[in-house]
């Protein structure tokens, strides 16, 4: 069951440099969403769609860019990176509202930028 | 607006003592309620859920979660902790509009011989 999957795990860059992190899942889930997460600030939404073709932004969307051309993928792309975006970025998902819904997350890209 | 509040940022508490983590949210209409676990380097892992229906909800590890409306509160507890329990707890509400959720600032638990 390999779920969400996320690439790479670690990565660092120099700023101005771009990126994309990869985030695939094979749940056929909706619903897929971006999460940063620094300390003493929990998870904090990036971007997040609602299937293929729709996509929106979250709480901190500055500095990224994502689209969702498969239910499956869904990559953010860092366009210049700067020391500010040095976290942890998850990516989940879940298959929408009702009783049976909860996020799923990958295990997480630690992305310094220097 | 939903939002979730962790009061406490870090918990100490020693082997075999009871664990008890606090979550207070806001939201506009029933909320679906999660605990989620993160072990170091690792990504998050559902310790619970609630949706409807018993107010005490179990999950796994041997944790659980109590519901109560009147308090805003979805307080999450263990009888006897283990060395393997020191992690970072999310609290989170959800799937609002569009599927998204809101999580809590964490808390971090030590777990001390």
């Amino acid at each position: 069951n390999a779920g969400v999957t996320q690439t790479p795990k670690f990565q660092v860059l120099k700023t101005g440099q771009s990126m994309t992190l990869q985030c695939a899942q094979d749940m056929n889930h909706e619903y897929m969403s971006w999460y940063r997460q620094d300390p003493g600030m929990g998870l904090r939404l990036i971007h997040y769609s609602v299937g293929a073709g729709i996509t929106d932004q979250g709480e901190v969307p500055n500095g990224y860019n994502v689209s969702r051309s498969t239910t499956e993928d869904f990559p953010l792309r860092l366009l210049s990176a700067a020391p500010s975006q040095t976290s942890v970025y998850f990516c989940a998902s879940s298959s929408g509202q009702g009783a049976l819904t909860e996020a799923f997350f990958g295990q997480g890209t630690r992305l310094t930028v220097v | 607006a939903q939002s979730v509040t962790q009061p406490d940022i870090h918990i100490t508490v020693s082997e075999g003592a009871s664990l008890e983590l606090r979550c207070n949210y806001s939201y506009g209409a029933t909320p679906y309620l999660f605990w989620y676990v993160q072990s170091p380097g690792q990504g998050l892992q559902l310790l619970l859920k609630y949706f409807s229906g018993d107010t005490l909800v179990q999950g796994i590890k041997g944790f659980e979660a109590e519901f109560k409306r009147s308090q805003s509160s979805f307080n999450l507890r263990k009888p006897s902790v283990h060395w393997s329990d020191a992690a970072e707890y999310f609290c989170a509400v959800g799937p609002g509009s569009w599927g998204k959720f809101q999580f809590g600032a964490g808390t971090q638990v030590v777990v001390t011989p």
